[in-house]
């Protein structure tokens, strides 16, 4: 079993430009967070499905933001017209979510965005 | 939103040391979860310990949802223990709030 990955590591990108980030969950986990991590800070949280339904979004999640999951497996994080502020890790997570098991929810390594 | 607190901010421990982390919360909650990020930022689950005391190796955690605080417990602290801890908490929905972690160095 493997757990979540995400794609690409590291993205290097100038400002102005559109990126996409994809996170494949572990199998057979419904739910699916996106969060955000920038330097010395914890993860925040952007957003979070449940199978294809985006069911939250944090306000942090401005209209440059778009996720979808659409048949409820992988997922992609676009970000438009990027911002210097925009530099952080993007982390993704996923969790089962049917048993107090399920509860726990596991990250991925995360997507490195600069922009320069 | 729930406010989590983290203390010590930073901790430099001998090898073979004991630490604790500690990690309090504004409100009360149905999850909390302790990770590990490690030097290349993936954040490595340690436990989900809503409430009550668990153990695993040299690692243990004690959350006392009443009084609205957790704690976790290294011991024989080992170098591969270094980077930072966090912890997670939920209360209702489905975001997680963490805290600003605490950052563990573990001299040889």
């Amino acid at each position: 079993d493997t757990g979540v990955s995400q794609d690409p590591r590291h993205k290097i990108t100038k400002r102005g430009q559109n990126v996409t980030f994809r996170c494949d969950p572990i199998s057979e986990h419904n739910r699916l967070y996106w969060y955000r991590q920038t330097l010395g800070q914890g993860p925040e949280f952007l957003t979070y499905f449940q199978n294809e339904a985006q069911l939250e979004k944090s306000r942090l999640l401005s209209d440059r933001f778009s996720a979808e999951r659409p048949k409820g497996s992988f997922s992609t994080l676009e970000i438009q017209r990027t911002e210097q502020g925009d530099s952080a890790m993007y982390l993704c997570a996923s969790s089962l979510g049917r048993t107090l098991s399920g509860n726990t929810i596991y990250f991925g390594e995360g997507s490195w965005l600069t922009v320069v | 939103g729930i406010q989590v607190e983290q203390s010590p901010p930073d901790l430099i421990l001998q090898e073979g040391a004991n630490s604790t982390l500690r990690c309090n919360f504004s409100d009360s909650v149905n999850n909390l979860q302790w990770f590990h990020q490690n030097p290349w930022g993936q954040l490595i689950n340690l436990f989900y310990i809503p409430s009550g005391t668990k153990q695993n190796g040299r690692l243990s955690a004690t959350t006392v949802a009443t009084e609205r605080y957790s704690l976790l417990y290294i011991s024989s602290s080992q170098t591969t223990d270094s980077g930072v801890y966090f912890c997670a908490v939920r209360k209702a929905g489905n975001q997680f709030y963490f805290g600003t972690g605490t950052s563990l160095t573990v001299i040889p």
